[in-house]
């Protein structure tokens, strides 16, 4: 059963827009949340991580946020740029230990 | 620089052969990952290790195995191949939870099965 969801396996965006990745979870232990970025025939590649303890965070364009009596965190991403076009994982891992469970990821488009 | 590789990038395989994905990390991380990947289920966890002579099962651990002699390495091997066993195979290290748990991922190897 996965733990990890991200409904939409697509998303479509003018350059310049704002993307909204969302991903939901089911387990209530899962207290640190990431976003990784992977494009064809690479490995992902780490993007922004939040701690339950926040509900925030930023890092230049990216923005997470942690919704966590939804169970819910979102990546915006503003403005969105071609170089942005990639698919999307976020991950969440237990307080228990260091394994991460991953959701499906979304394919991103930024249209120029 | 510090990295993580995989050897082979791509391998072709027949059903029932042992096969070996090789992974090498010179983070010195304590933590490495096994994963898959697969079209509508993402990344899955195969197996990982917290240290030295650690071994753990993940979610997808049927028919693969790993063992650690050593920090830098996680060789994956799948005992006799099978079909359903093509796939992406990634593998990635970290620190310890303490510190910054990001898992750095290597580039990947395509395994096909026929």
């Amino acid at each position: 059963d996965q733990q990890v969801k991200q409904n939409s396996p697509s998303l479509s965006v003018q350059e310049g827009r704002i993307s909204i990745l969302n991903c939901d979870y089911t387990n209530s232990m899962f207290d640190y949340f990431l976003w990784y970025k992977k494009y064809p025939a690479e490995g992902p590649t780490f993007l922004i991580s939040i701690s339950s303890i926040k509900d925030k965070n930023e890092d230049g364009r990216f923005t997470v946020f942690l919704n966590k009596s939804a169970k819910h965190l979102s990546l915006h991403i503003v403005p969105s740029q071609p170089g942005d076009s990639a698919v999307y994982f976020c991950a969440a891992s237990p307080n228990t230990g260091n394994q991460f469970y991953f959701g499906t990821g979304t394919s991103l488009t930024v249209i120029p | 620089d510090a990295e993580i590789t995989q050897s082979p990038r791509h391998k072709i395989t027949e059903t029932g052969r042992q096969v070996t994905l090789a992974c090498h990390q010179t983070w010195n991380h304590n933590n490495m990952f096994w994963y898959r990947q697969d079209l509508g289920h993402g990344l899955r966890l195969i197996h990982y290790s917290y240290g030295v002579q650690d071994t753990n099962k993940g979610e997808v651990s049927d028919g693969y195995s790993v063992s650690r002699s050593n920090t830098e390495d996680l060789p994956l091997t799948l005992e006799s191949a099978a079909s359903s066993q093509t796939s992406v195979y990634f593998c990635a290290s970290s620190e310890s939870r303490a510190g910054q748990p990001e898992q750095f991922f290597g580039p990947g190897t395509r395994l096909t099965v026929l």
